[in-house]
């Protein structure tokens, strides 16, 4: 099964307004979390990261939670702009039996900001 | 601020022929990755590489697939006998300790 997904594949939000990007998790082993902001035809774009011992992280607008009991990450975006419209999408950095690293993404959350 | 380079960002190519995908990534990064994300769907990760080698693959990552690093500052995917399903964007992407990675804006792979 998916060990990281997203609660809403949409969301519209009024210019000026702030938005909350939802993201679930099942890997409770998991110790890093990032969100990534993806346009059209481009990579995925960092935008912020947590790492499991950490509640909270805040950055340039954005804020991240982590909730480890109901295995819950959030992004609030405050003031939210139109060139924020994109799709986001949560990750999941998980330590392999090989002791190796990878991401697993969640199917991502479209932001429609509307002037 | 420092940028994995990926080539070229649009290929075109017949079903069944070879393809090389081609990345660099950030010069101090050690690890290295190729995730793929087919049209409208999520990233999902193929490989990583680490010390010349693959230290971990996914089950997309079949006999078709392969990685090289052939010269220390270059990272290659290739896929040996393309499908109608490889269409998709491929992202290279790397970083130094397993944390923090960067993307390439990615190579979007089309096969007719």
């Amino acid at each position: 099964g998916e060990s990281v997904g997203l609660h809403l594949p949409t969301l519209s939000v009024q210019e000026g307004d702030n938005s909350i990007i939802n993201c679930a998790y099942s890997n409770s082993a998991s110790d890093y979390f990032i969100w990534y902001k993806q346009e059209s035809g481009k990579g995925p774009q960092f935008i912020i990261d947590i790492r499991s011992n950490m509640d909270k992280r805040q950055g340039q607008r954005v804020t991240v939670l982590l909730n480890k009991t109901v295995k819950h990450l959030s992004l609030q975006i405050a003031a939210t702009q139109p060139g924020d419209s994109a799709v986001y999408f949560c990750a999941e950095n998980m330590r392999s039996g090989a002791g190796s690293y990878q991401l697993t993404f969640g199917k991502g959350t479209k932001l429609s900001v509307i002037p | 601020e420092p940028e994995v380079t990926q080539t070229p960002s649009h290929q075109v190519t017949q079903m069944g022929q070879e393809v090389i995908l081609r990345c660099v990534p950030i010069s101090n990064h050690l690890y290295f990755y190729w995730y793929r994300q087919i049209l409208g769907q999520k990233v999902e990760f193929l490989v990583s590489f680490y010390n010349n080698e693959i230290s971990e693959k996914s089950e997309i990552f079949d006999d078709q697939f392969s990685v090289e690093r052939p010269d220390g500052s270059n990272f290659t995917l290739k896929i040996r006998s393309t499908k109608l399903e490889d269409s998709a964007m491929y992202f290279c992407a790397s970083n130094y300790l397993a944390y923090g990675y960067t993307f390439g804006s990615g190579t979007r792979l089309t096969v007719v």
